[in-house]
């Protein structure tokens, strides 16, 4: 059974440009998170879908934003990158909403 | 409405034992216990359900103290695979996580 895949694994960008990242969940897993990871900070959520609705939003600013497709496949977007935005993005996939998640590798995004 | 983890970090020596505690400000319904190994994905370890039913690993325990709004992980024996950051989760609406403990088992 396959994993959780994300890409891209790595990414440089600068200031002022955006990035989108992709979620491949596995097989049959309709509900899908995101999570920014820094060392400071830990797991932050950033959102979760579901049946392609965002069912909650983390305190993230606007420039951070996600969807769903109806193959559960997740796209998020940064639009005008901060250099704070440097960190680990985590995608994870579970059958329910509550129940054991199964992340990804990550995306690791560095704004210069 | 982030879980406090403690302690920070742990140093073990192999077969020793290890608590690491995880405590809410908030109403806990489940928790989640992950492990992530450096430059890899944090790995599903135990969830704890109101009421007691626990599900997870074999090698390690946990209790769910639902009053107290507190959890701990029990890792007893301790093995070099268990070396990681271990964090805990609990979900209401979105899912909250701890800023982790990171424990580093030695020869």
């Amino acid at each position: 059974k396959a994993g959780v895949t994300q890409t891209p694994r790595y990414l440089i960008k600068t200031r002022g440009q955006q990035v989108t990242l992709s979620c491949s969940p596995i097989s049959g897993h309709r509900s899908v998170s995101w999570y920014q990871q820094t060392p400071g900070q830990g797991l932050q959520f950033l959102f979760e879908y579901f049946s392609e609705t965002q069912r909650n939003k983390g305190n993230f600013p606007g420039r951070f934003s996600g969807r769903q497709f109806s193959n559960s496949r997740s796209e998020m977007n940064v639009s005008t990158l901060e250099l704070g935005d440097s960190a680990l993005y985590l995608c994870a996939s579970s059958l329910d909403f509550a129940g054991e998640l199964f992340f990804g590798e990550g995306s690791r995004l560095t704004v210069l | 409405q982030q879980p406090v983890q403690s302690p920070q970090a742990v140093i073990l020596r192999e077969g020793e034992d290890a608590v690491i505690n995880c405590s809410s400000s908030k109403a806990l319904y489940s928790v989640h216990w992950y492990r992530q190994k450096h430059g890899e994905a944090p790995v599903f370890l135990m969830i704890l359900l109101k009421g007691g039913e626990q599900k997870g690993h074999d090698k390690i325990s946990a209790s769910f103290n639902e009053k107290k709004q507190q959890s701990s992980l029990y890792l007893t024996a301790s093995q070099l695979s268990y070396s990681g950051t271990y964090f805990c989760g609990t979900y209401g609406n979105q899912f909250y996580f701890g800023t982790g403990t990171s424990l580093t088992v030695i020869p």
